[in-house]
């Protein structure tokens, strides 16, 4: 196990509602990233947390947004859900800011969202 | 243009069998890395290996190894005597210097391991 944890694993959400997703880093990471994953397609990057501010971010409208913590947990916010953002969402942790080209990300086991 | 192909939806080996995937990559960075990661049905990723850029020898990881092949931009992934539980989606993953650190993956091959 990596010590990342995801909460919930499993969610059922409706169209137009709003979901928060929630994810604890591993412990001395302060780096975050989350990431969508569609049925069949690899993960794409949604963004990144560093020290509480948003270090980067992904081809994702202003919809998804996101927050970390001072114990540098974070959560993911989609607002408006639409039936495509059903996929299965990773939260990854680093140290570091993951600068180090050798440093993996820790991955959690994700929040499965389904919209109906 | 993709910038990580697998072009293996789908391999199939026999227990005890090498099995190889696919991998290549575009980037016009000279300085980023190569990961492989394995996704079993729990969805976790978990991290099988790195290759650096710069790293003149192949990287190896217990039964993992990467043949990396950087004038072809290709990393492949080789799996040695495979084993049941080896049955998992794999992808591999680039990470590129964009002032932040972030992975971007390939489309994945699912490997199945037969008795």
């Amino acid at each position: 196990e990596t010590g990342v944890t995801q909460s919930p694993t499993h969610l059922i959400k409706t169209r137009g509602q709003q979901v928060t997703l929630r994810c604890s880093s591993q412990s001395g990471h302060n780096t975050v990233s989350w990431y969508q994953q569609a049925l069949g397609q690899g993960p794409q990057f949604i963004f990144q947390y560093y020290r509480e501010e948003e270090n980067g971010r992904g081809n994702f409208p202003p919809r998804f947004s996101g927050l970390q913590f001072p114990n540098y947990s974070s959560e993911l916010n989609v607002n408006a859900l639409e039936l495509d953002d059903s996929a299965l969402y990773l939260c990854a942790s680093s140290p570091n800011g993951g600068g180090e080209k050798n440093t993996e990300a820790f991955f959690g086991q994700g929040t499965r969202l389904t919209v109906v | 243009a993709q910038k990580i192909t697998q072009t293996q939806p789908g391999m199939f080996v026999q227990e005890k069998e090498a099995v190889t995937l696919d991998c290549t990559y575009d980037t016009s960075d000279q300085s980023y890395g190569l990961f492989w990661y394995k996704q079993p049905s729990s969805g976790e990723m978990i991290f099988l290996i790195y290759q650096g850029s710069y790293d003149e020898q192949n990287a190896t990881e217990g039964r993992y190894s990467l043949n990396f092949q950087k004038a072809r931009k290709s990393a492949n992934l080789v799996i040695s005597a495979s084993q049941l539980g080896d049955s998992a989606m794999y992808f591999c993953a680039m990470r590129e210097n964009r002032g932040y650190s972030t992975l971007t993956f390939g489309k994945g091959t699912m490997l199945l391991v037969s008795p």
